[in-house]
Parts: structure tokens; sequence; C-alpha cells
């Protein structure tokens, strides 16, 4: 079946340790987007990539790295400079206009 | 800038009343515009899309959004609430031209009274 996916569906680290968001897609698609979701604050954009190599921030960016060295994944690394960690962590990936999402991760860090 | 607004936080219906989420965007041209539907701790999914044409669309589960291009406006619709409609929904926007941002509104959490 082709789709989105995040693995894993939970996650829990330590306090200072930098940790990655898996984030694979078998639909071929050019586009991915990474989005952090918190209570009453809906999906804010974290880093999106239009093409194989090229990546941009969005609008949260600061805390958080990735790397899109091939098509099908787009993997987001938490770093410890990100001061709250702790949220649900959505990917997507664009063929046209149209968005596909992933289950989603639950980071939680202690 | 690009900005996507959902002025209503929290929206409680009684089941059988009819519902209007309201979503406003910021933007010069004509964007690609989205409404998404989350139930708890699960991902989203779409309910409809407006890319072109009729401004009134229809989605699933007996959805429609009327697209106002004079009041940037993407507002969700739907006659008559089901309890099973409670979830939390997102209007989205695609802001197309150079590296296509997809903004996101901050959310409407609807409950429905029986």
């Amino acid at each position: 079946d082709g789709g989105i996916t995040q693995s894993p569906k939970y996650l829990f680290r330590k306090e200072g340790q930098n940790v990655t968001l898996s984030c694979e897609q078998n639909l071929n698609h050019d586009a991915m987007y990474w989005y952090r979701q918190d209570p009453g604050q809906g999906l804010r954009l974290i880093y999106y990539s239009q093409i194989v190599n090229d990546f941009q921030k969005g609008d949260i960016a600061e805390g958080y790295s990735v790397s899109r060295e091939k098509k099908e994944s787009f993997p987001l690394t938490v770093t410890s400079a990100q001061k709250n960690p702790t949220a649900f962590y959505l990917c997507a990936s664009r063929r046209g206009p149209e968005a596909f999402f992933g289950q989603g991760t639950r980071l939680t860090v202690v | 800038a690009q900005s996507v607004t959902q002025p209503d936080i929290h929206i409680t219906v009684s089941e059988g009343a009819s519902l209007e989420l309201r979503c406003n965007y910021s933007y010069g041209a004509t964007p690609y515009l989205f409404w998404y539907v989350q139930s708890p701790g699960q991902g989203l999914q779409l309910l409809l899309k407006y890319f072109s044409g009729d401004t009134l669309v229809q989605g699933i589960k007996g959805f429609e959004a009327e697209f106002k291009r004079s009041q940037s406006s993407f507002n969700l619709r739907k006659p008559s609430v089901h309890w099973s409609d409670a979830a939390e929904y997102f209007c989205a926007v695609l802001f197309s031209g150079g590296y296509n941002k997809l903004i996101f509104g901050a959310g409407t959490r609807l409950a429905v009274h029986p």
C-alpha cells in the first residue's frame, strides 16, 4: 500500500539528548513537510522540502534539523537546543496541491 | 505575511443543529484551500479541498465549504451535526509559488451535545 510511515508512534527521551523522528513515503512525492502540534496551537511548520537535497525552514525551525538525501525519506532531528520538545509531530508529503499525512509521532522528553 | 486564521477555538453545538466553522487567510493570490479533521491522537483526514472552479465544494461526511474571494474566507458547513463529528477541525492553505508553504490554522475544537 502506498502511504506515509512515521515511526515510532511513541518516543521517550531524556532531556538533553538528540532524537530523530522517521518519515518515509512510497508515493513518489517530491515535497515533504514536518509539523509540530501542541494543544490550541494547530500545526506549526518546522521544515519543508520541495526536492531532494533541498529544504527550507518553516516558522519554528529553531532547535530542529532535517535532511533530504532520498526522495522517500525526510527525517527530523530534535536537538537538545529545542527548549520544549514534547509534542506531537506530523509528517506530510505532497504532489500537486494535495498533501497526505502520516499518523504522527508523540515525543515525550523527560 | 501569509497566515491562516480560525477565529473560533471551541464551538459547541447540539446534535442535529447546523454548523459553520470559519477560516480566513492572508494572501494576495488565490491559494489552494483545505479542511482537515483530526480525532484525538490520530492523524489528519482530508474533508474537502478547493483548487478552482465552483466556489461551493462538497466533501466527505456531509460537509461543504464555500470559497469567498472578496472575504478571503473558506468556511466549513454542515446542515445537521452528528455526535461523531466531535473532533478538531483545521483549515489549511497552500501558498503556491516559490517554495509552496502549506500553512494551517490553529484549529477549532467541536463538541456535540446530545
